[in-house]
């Protein structure tokens, strides 16, 4: 079964300092793997993805997230994180083995990052 | 470039009344489409998708229902509210077949039923 962890319900760093948002997997075929943010009262917006290639994937607001296939991960991070990054992350994976859902997505729980001043 | 829109943004429903929530999908053809709902402010539920006029597939057993009656409109609703269906409901689009599969959210709609 398809499925998504994201073991850290909090993380919390200061302005400045480098940033790791976690996030494991687990899929029958090879994963097309996600990360989305969401501001407070405002939809979930596209970061990266990794769909094949380079593990090391750079996404939006100088984010970037690497694939490790041995570990099953694709951690979040960002080497300066700044106040306004504070927001909710969710990592997401799309299964293409046999038998999965067409384009079917499968979230997280979530993390929610503060970066103090 | 494509763009989602959902309304209402914000919606105060009392116990027991209807409910309709739109989503309309620009710059594309033939997405699919998807309503998810988000509790607390944390998890997403899917509740329905769709891959064509009229085709939904529900996720869960609950008190709503979704229609296409349109290629790129996907309607959420619901005859009898509980307090329950309050939440954060989303609404989303991705490329048919060929795509890579991501998402791309709507702006959300908050339902509080009193």
């Amino acid at each position: 079964a398809q499925s998504v962890a994201q073991p850290e319900d909090q993380v919390n760093v200061a302005e400045g300092n480098p940033l790791t948002v976690k996030c494991t997997y687990s899929v029958s075929g090879n994963p097309y793997l996600f990360w989305y943010v969401q501001y407070p009262n405002r939809g979930l917006q596209f970061l990266l993805k990794y769909i094949t290639g380079d593990n090391l994937v750079k996404g939006s607001y100088g984010f970037e997230a690497e694939f490790n296939k041995s570990q099953t991960s694709f951690h979040l991070k960002k080497p300066s994180a700044l106040v306004s990054d504070s927001a909710l992350y969710f990592c997401a994976v799309r299964d293409t083995g046999r038998g999965s859902t067409l384009g079917r997505l499968y979230f997280g729980r979530g993390t929610q990052l503060t970066v103090w001043p | 470039s494509q763009t989602i829109h959902q309304w209402p943004a914000t919606l105060v429903q009392p116990v027991g009344s209807p409910l309709s929530l739109e989503c309309t999908v620009e710059g594309t053809s033939n997405p699919n489409l998807y309503w998810y709902r988000q509790a607390a402010g944390r998890g997403l539920q899917l509740l329905f998708y769709s891959v064509g006029i009229g085709q939904i597939s529900s996720e869960v057993p609950q008190n709503l229902s979704a229609s296409r009656p349109q290629d790129r409109q996907f309607i959420l609703s619901s005859k009898k509210l509980l307090l329950s269906d309050s939440g954060f409901y989303l609404c989303a689009w991705s490329v048919r077949d060929m795509g890579t599969g991501e998402l791309f959210f709507g702006e959300g709609s908050r339902l509080t039923v009193l």
